[in-house]
């Protein structure tokens, strides 16, 4: 089974809210990854996770924070985000952080800034 | 110069037409290749690794020419359903693992 969720799949938020994304994949994978995409856009890599530890901050600003509490789990915490941080949130998975594997991606979470 | 670079296209070929697409990339520490397709509104779906010896799965070649810095992805007989954007995606080498995305290419497979 290859299959990352998360959730919500949707989610509207105004600047001054705090949310959380939430992702989860059973696979046995330890590196997790959180990536933002644009409409017409490729995603953008914004952290890594390696066997739990961040590993990769790819000069994300503060207002994201990650967070992984276990091997399983991957959740992307948001506050005072401003309207231009509205897209497609990913959440993808690897077996292990090394250079010849395969992320699977889950299906996205559609965030909306007001 | 970007690191890796795609033709965004749209390529819109007819149902049974081959069509390839290119993919080069500018880190020769690099190490792995992948080809990814996205359809609209949807995430990116792992389509194959590229190997060095180049690797087929069905309809579908992939090619890694590591002297000229780039990979191919050929699609045979195209369906309808093949329509989508194709996303390489290069694993930087060097002692970093970072995943480094290329554009996409937009292929459009009509009637």
């Amino acid at each position: 089974d290859t299959e990352v969720t998360q959730t919500p799949k949707h989610l509207v938020m105004g600047m001054t809210n705090k949310k959380s994304l939430k992702c989860e994949q059973h696979m046995g994978h330890r590196a997790m990854y959180w990536y933002k995409q644009k409409a017409k856009k490729p995603p953008e890599l914004m952290f890594v996770y390696s066997y739990e530890k961040l590993s990769i901050n790819e000069s994300v600003p503060s207002r994201f924070s990650p967070e992984c509490p276990n091997s399983s789990l991957l959740n992307l915490h948001l506050h005072a985000l401003q309207p231009e941080d509205s897209a497609l949130y990913l959440c993808a998975s690897s077996q292990t952080p090394g250079q010849s594997r395969e992320q699977y991606f889950g299906p996205g979470t559609r965030l909306t800034v007001t | 110069r970007k690191e890796v670079e795609q033709d965004p296209g749209p390529f819109n070929v007819p149902e049974g037409a081959t069509v390839a697409f290119n993919c080069t990339y500018s880190n020769s520490a690099s190490q792995s290749f992948f080809w990814y397709r996205q359809d609209c509104r949807k995430e990116p779906k792992l389509l194959m690794s590229v190997y060095s010896s180049g690797n087929e799965d069905g309809r579908f070649t992939a090619q890694l020419n590591r002297a000229s810095q780039y990979i191919s992805l050929l699609i045979r007989d195209s369906k309808l359903s093949d329509s989508a954007t194709y996303l390489c995606v290069v694993n930087q080498g060097g002692g970093s693992y970072i995943p480094t995305f290329g554009r996409g290419t937009s292929l459009i497979v009509h009637p």
